[in-house]
């Protein structure tokens, strides 16, 4: 059973759109979720994480937004650029070192 | 040199070879991790290293025997792979075991099996 569910599986926005990207867990145990950049031939990058006790984590351009009623949160790339174009994974943790991973979104930003 | 760091970068292998991925990190992280990337599949988590012990094996067959002998070399030994194992594999490493550390990944070792 996916402990975490990602969507879309890709996404094209032009230069300047805010691209969202959506992620949703059932185990209410989970209590920290990490968004991961990866570009191609490199591994996965941390971007932005967030904890349940806050709705919304801001770094520079990247957003997550946290609904914790919903079991959901979601990433918002504002004023995207050519160089986000990469693949995005969503995580979900619950204390300890196992991390459960979405199954990713390719994104790619039209210049 | 800093980081997370995976050699080789590719590795093609029949499936009656024997040989190993190694990863190191110069972070001076506690906690190593083996994942498998596959196409279109989450991230899949296979090995966790804790101080040097072994402390999660995620079912993953025997012919994956990882090895860890310190906190800052990890190696995983491969050895009569199937062709479905054929996938990226990450190595990663976070401060500490558990309290939810932040995990830094390699680039990986693409291997292909013929």
């Amino acid at each position: 059973q996916q402990q975490v569910k990602q969507s879309p599986q890709s996404l094209i926005v032009q230069k300047g759109g805010i691209p969202i990207i959506n992620c949703a867990y059932e185990n209410t145990a989970f209590d920290y979720f990490p968004w991961y950049q990866q570009f191609p031939g490199k591994g996965p990058a941390l971007l932005i994480a967030i904890r349940p006790d806050v709705s919304e984590k801001k770094e520079g351009r990247f957003t997550i937004s946290f609904n914790k009623s919903a079991k959901q949160f979601s990433l918002h790339i504002m004023d995207s650029q050519p160089g986000d174009s990469a693949t995005y994974f969503c995580a979900a943790s619950r204390g300890g070192n196992q991390f459960y991973f979405g199954t990713g979104t390719s994104l790619t930003v039209i210049p | 040199e800093t980081g997370v760091t995976q050699t080789p970068r590719h590795l093609v292998m029949g499936m009656t070879n024997k040989k190993s991925l190694k990863c190191e990190q110069h972070l001076g992280h506690n906690a190593m991790y083996w994942y498998k990337q596959s196409a279109k599949k989450p991230l899949e988590l296979m090995f966790v290293y804790n101080f040097k012990e072994q402390t999660e094996n995620n079912s993953v067959p025997s012919r994956f025997s990882p090895e860890c002998p310190n906190s800052s070399h990890l190696f995983l030994h491969l050895h009569t792979l199937q062709p479905e194992d054929s996938a990226l594999y990450l190595c990663a490493s976070s401060q500490e075991p558990g309290g939810n550390q932040p995990q830094h990944f390699g680039d990986g070792t693409r291997l292909s099996i013929l």
